[in-house]
């Protein structure tokens, strides 16, 4: 199985700030590489596929890149709603598992 | 609109099996696959498997192979999802979501308590 980690698990943020999360796979998956974003109680919310496709509806202050084993979500400008989860999750082979999170908190 | 409405939540004794469905609207059913995910209490997100009502074919993480059976009902466009001797660590909620490579849609999620 390919394992997927994230880091930060946790990252401490202010409104404004940019912030940068990293996801490794632990083999390559080209491009196959899904961002997730999941605010307590509710169901994931599909940011970015296929490594660095903004997600129709998404504000432009997210964006993906990376490929092979190294992947990147960037939030250019943190807004409020922005203090949530997010997962990366590889689609390249099952199961397509996610990484472990990474939860962004107020600063 | 897409919308993928999940059945209600459970409470099953160690040992029993559950069935989730999650019942699909706004687009043509057997167009995309189903996946299914689920997340422990304060845990992350847990592949379980996909299936396409379709075909009927699934593929299931190996964790639960033998356990887990995952089908549809192509005239309800209905997927379920079954789980078969469940135990504590169960426990959790299940959702399902349109599409294999990436899932734009999910289910509202449906919590599955395992308790004697």
């Amino acid at each position: 199985d390919i394992q997927m980690t994230q880091s930060p698990s946790s990252l401490s943020a202010s409104v404004g700030d940019r912030v940068t999360i990293t996801c490794r796979a632990s083999q390559s998956i080209s491009s196959y590489l899904n961002w997730y974003q999941q605010e307590p109680g509710k169901a994931p919310k599909l940011l970015i596929y296929a490594a660095s496709s903004l997600q129709s509806g998404v504000p432009s202050r997210f964006s993906g890149s990376g490929s092979g084993t190294d992947f990147t979500l960037t939030i250019s400008s943190l807004q409020p709603e922005d203090f949530a989860t997010y997962y990366c999750q590889q689609t390249y082979s099952t199961p397509q598992g996610f990484g472990g999170g990474t939860k962004v908190e107020v600063k | 609109q897409v919308q993928l409405v999940q059945s209600g939540a459970e409470v099953k004794k160690p040992g029993a099996s559950v069935k989730v469905s999650c019942k699909a609207s706004g687009y043509t059913f057997t167009s995309y696959d189903i996946i299914w995910v689920r997340q422990a209490t304060r845990q992350g997100l847990e592949w379980m498997g996909w299936m396409n009502p379709h075909s009927g074919n699934a593929g299931y993480a190996q964790k639960f192979k033998g356990r887990v059976t995952m089908t549809a009902n192509t005239s309800t466009n209905t997927a379920y999802m079954d789980l078969s001797s469940l135990r504590s660590e169960d426990t959790a909620v299940y959702y399902c979501a349109r599409g294999r490579s990436s899932s734009a849609y999910w289910g509202q999620g449906t919590v599955v308590t395992v308790s004697s």
